[in-house]
This record gives structure tokens, C-alpha cells and sequence, in this order.
């Protein structure tokens, strides 16, 4: 069975951009969950989505979001980069949300 | 008072030991339990799961849970130079379905 699978892997972009991520989860799971990872915060919860809904929020400002299509891959959306946006982007998938997570490769986003 | 805690380390142990990683969490109601591996510039890996009350043993891995004490602890027996890792507890409360992770330990086995 494929793992979870995020696009691109590596990412540079300027402050005020705006910055799309992929993720498509394990065959079969409808939760997809992301994380942003800093070396000084750690693993930080960005949102959680299943079976297209949002069931969860972080606390993380409205620049951020994310979607979940039907086919259960999802987005998130930075708007306005800033500097402190530079960070690993990951997202795990399981099959309800509440059961093990499995993590994607991340992408490495740096805001210059 | 964080919802999941873990000391940061390093730990260091002798090749063959046996490493122990603890992790203690705030009652939030039922909850299960995972323990993760990421090695430097990887992304975490999942080593275990429990939901239960007791000891679950896979491979050179045990991970032990004790709810009355609310902690969580990871044993790698005969400890070897590649689990050279940081190891990330995380907890999944139910009533929040999400999960909250530690700021993980750092081990390092010395050859």
C-alpha cells in the first residue's frame, strides 16, 4: 500500500506570497491532519480534516487553511508569508482520526 | 501544564542497553497513545501504539502504559547505533480528536 505522498517537497518563496501544499493520504483514510514543525516550537497542530469537513483547529492565525476533496488528498493555504513561516509542513493520514497517523515525506517551505 | 510532556535529553546509553523514553500527559479523558521515531531532516515514523493499561511488546520495542499515573513509556531493548533518533509521544484525547505531541527526546546510542 502507498504512503502518504505531499507535493512539493521543497518550496522557496518571498514574504507576502501565498504558498499552496498537497497531500494525498493512505488508500482508504478519510482523515488528514497537518502539523507545522519548527526546531524552537515542535510539532504544532494546524487543522484536521475528514471526509471533506474540518473537525479541528489549531491555533495557528486565518492565514492559514486548508480543504479536503472528495477523493479524501487535501490542500493547505498560506496567504501572506511571512518570515517565521519557514518551517517543515507535514501531513498524516488515518483512516478515522482517532487511530494511528501516518506522516508524509513534509515539505520544506523557506520564506526569504 | 502542557498536555503532553517529554524530557528533551539527550540520553545517551552503551550500545545493547536498554534506552527508556517516558512521557507524561494531562487527563483529558479517554485516550490512546503513539510513539514516534524521526531521524534528523526526516519526518516521524510511527513505532507503537497502545490503548490499554499494561505492556505491548513488538520486536526490540515495549511500550508501557499506567493511566492511574498518567505516563507512557517506550523501552528499546538492545539498543543500537541506528535508533540514534528523537522519539516524539504523542496522545490523542478523544473528546478533541486531535493529537498533542511532546517536544520529543533525543537518544543517542553510542557504538
Amino acid at each position: 500500500k502507498a504512503g502518504v505522498t505531499q507535493t512539493p517537497r521543497y518550496l522557496i518563496k518571498t514574504r507576502g506570497q501565498q504558498v499552496t501544499l498537497s497531500c494525498s493520504p493512505i488508500s482508504g483514510h478519510r482523515s488528514v491532519s497537518w502539523y507545522q514543525q519548527t526546531p524552537g516550537q515542535g510539532l504544532q497542530f494546524l487543522f484536521e480534516y475528514f471526509s471533506e469537513t474540518q473537525r479541528n483547529k489549531g491555533n495557528f492565525p486565518g492565514r492559514f487553511s486548508g480543504r479536503q476533496f472528495s477523493n479524501s488528498r487535501s490542500e493547505m493555504n498560506v496567504s501572506t508569508l511571512e518570515l517565521g513561516d519557514s518551517a517543515l509542513y507535514l501531513c498524516a493520514s488515518s483512516s478515522r482520526g482517532a487511530d494511528e497517523q501516518y506522516f508524509g515525506p513534509g515539505t520544506r517551505l523557506t520564506v526569504t | 501544564q502542557k498536555e503532553v510532556e517529554q524530557n528533551s535529553g539527550p540520553l545517551s546509553v552503551p550500545e545493547g542497553a536498554i534506552a527508556s523514553l517516558n512521557c507524561t500527559y494531562s487527563d483529558r479523558g479517554s485516550q490512546s497513545f503513539f510513539w514516534y521515531r524521526q531521524y534528523s531532516g526526516k519526518s516521524p515514523e510511527l513505532i507503537m501504539f497502545i490503548y490499554s493499561n499494561g505492556d505491548k511488546e513488538d520486536g526490540r520495542f515495549t511500550a508501557q502504559l499506567n493511566k492511574a499515573s498518567q505516563y507512557v513509556s517506550l523501552l528499546i531493548r538492545d539498543s543500537q547505533p541506528s535508533d540514534s533518533a528523537t522519539y516524539l509521544c504523542a496522545v490523542n484525547f478523544y473528546n478533541f480528536n486531535k493529537f498533542y505531541f511532546g517536544s520529543g527526546t533525543k537518544l543517542n546510542v553510542k557504538p
